[in-house]
């Protein structure tokens, strides 16, 4: 079974400018979710996909947007892109949305915003 | 709101020694998960734990969970360089969404 792949793995953007990450779930499974995780720091949840809904979203402005598509993969936009945006961008999937349920997660995607 | 802290933030010790880990919470969780994360890759799940007083051993890595389900610990014996991560508790809270610590970064000297 393939695990959680995501692309890019490392991209450099200007404030203002607009990103997408891209996110295809472990094999089976149908539940994305996203998190921001800053240098040293514990990811911190930004929303959770299931069924191609959103179905639970964390402490993020509503610049931060994605998509789930029929296939369990799943898109993070960001919009006007700020300093602080800069960080690893990391998608998990699972089978099923409890809490309780193993996460399988990609190595992440790399924005740095200058 | 819930949440979760993780002690000490940093560790820094020789090839051999013994350390734990904690996890506190003044709420109570239906599960724990302990991940560690390698730089340049993401969170890998290293265990959960379930029922209150639950311990668990991997190897040298042995897992606990408080009675009260409140807090849990990581206890590595005999640390050796390939433990070096950043390990990380997360809690199944009440809605769908986990909780997170903030982790602590593990670093095992030759």
């Amino acid at each position: 079974e393939t695990g959680v792949t995501q692309s890019p793995t490392h991209l450099i953007k200007t404030r203002g400018q607009q990103v997408t990450l891209r996110c295809s779930s472990q094999s089976g499974h149908n539940t994305v979710s996203w998190y921001q995780q800053a240098l040293g720091q514990g990811p911190q949840f930004i929303f959770q996909y299931y069924r191609e809904e959103e179905n639970g979203r964390g402490n993020f402005p509503p610049r931060f947007s994605g998509l789930q598509f029929p296939n369990y993969s799943s898109e993070l936009n960001v919009n006007a892109l700020e300093l602080d945006d800069s960080a690893l961008y990391l998608c998990a999937s699972s089978l099923g949305n409890s809490g309780a349920n193993v996460l399988t997660f990609g190595a992440g995607s790399r924005l740095t915003v200058l | 709101t819930q949440l979760l802290e993780q002690s000490p933030q940093f560790l820094s010790i020789q090839e051999g020694e013994n350390l734990t880990v904690y996890c506190n919470s003044s709420s109570v969780f239906s599960s724990l998960q302990w991940y560690r994360q390698e730089p340049g890759e993401g969170p890998v799940l290293l265990v959960t734990v379930v029922t209150g007083g639950e311990v668990k051993k991997l190897k040298r890595l042995t897992f606990q969970f408080g009675d009260a389900r409140k807090d849990s610990s990581l206890h590595i014996t005999a640390a050796q360089p390939g433990d070096t991560g950043l390990y990380l508790c997360a809690g199944a809270g009440s809605n769908y969404q986990l909780i997170w610590g903030a982790g602590t970064k593990l670093i095992i000297k030759p």
